[in-house]
């Protein structure tokens, strides 16, 4: 069984510029959410893909967007990097049935530098 | 809004000791807590999971309670190695299926 996979591992971008973050879920799994780490603190949940469908977000501004995939891999894109965005951003994945609650599995994360 | 706090943030122990790490959150109204390693720069690895009908769990020298109507849990390391050091994330997840998490706890075990 393949765990959470994220590409890339580290990228550099220049203040102003797009970035596009991707991940692979975990095999059987529906539900992906994308969580931001800077450094020295807790993961702070961006937002979350049910189905395809969004199905919640944290306090993210609207230059930080998502979709997930029939196959239920996942992208998130930030636009006009700010320099404050350079952190940890790491998806996991879940089985998620809309009601019960499950484990969420962490893939290792995208380093994202902004310069 | 949810709040989760731990402490201490740092903790420095000689081998071979027995140490408990503290995590709080100010709304009880949780689904489940999870406990979480993490080596620098790396991602994050779930040591244990306890649902919210729970009390405790265990997996090999690590136990975690669980106190929902009092808003804590706490991870017990028994017999500690240098390899446990890392930093420890407790993260509990709402009825919205997201986790908060704190800040975590840095441990050190010295050889």
């Amino acid at each position: 069984e393949t765990g959470v996979t994220q590409s890339p591992t580290h990228l550099i971008k220049t203040r102003g510029q797009q970035v596009t973050l991707r991940c692979s879920s975990q095999s059987g799994h529906n539900t992906v959410s994308w969580y931001q780490q800077a450094l020295g603190q807790g993961p702070q949940f961006i937002f979350q893909y049910y189905r395809e469908e969004e199905n919640g977000r944290g306090n993210f501004p609207p230059r930080f967007s998502g979709l997930q995939f029939p196959n239920y891999s996942s992208e998130l894109n930030v636009n006009a990097l700010e320099l404050d965005d350079s952190a940890l951003y790491l998806c996991a994945s879940s089985p998620w049935n809309g009601q019960a609650s499950y484990e969420q599995y962490f893939g290792p994360g995208t380093r994202l530098t902004v310069t | 809004k949810q709040e989760v706090t731990q402490i201490p943030a740092a903790l420095s122990v000689p081998e071979g000791e027995n140490l408990v790490l503290n995590c709080s959150f100010t709304d009880s109204a949780i689904y489940n807590l999870q406990w979480f390693r993490q080596d620098p720069g790396k991602g994050l690895t779930s040591l244990l999971l306890i649902q919210s009908s729970q009390r405790e769990q265990t997996s090999g020298r690590l136990n975690a309670s669980l106190d929902k109507s009092s808003g804590r849990s706490t991870l017990y390391i028994a017999a500690s190695q240098p390899g446990d050091s890392a930093t420890y994330l407790c993260a509990v997840m709402t009825g919205a299926n997201n986790l908060f998490f704190g800040t975590g706890t840095r441990l050190t075990v010295i050889p």
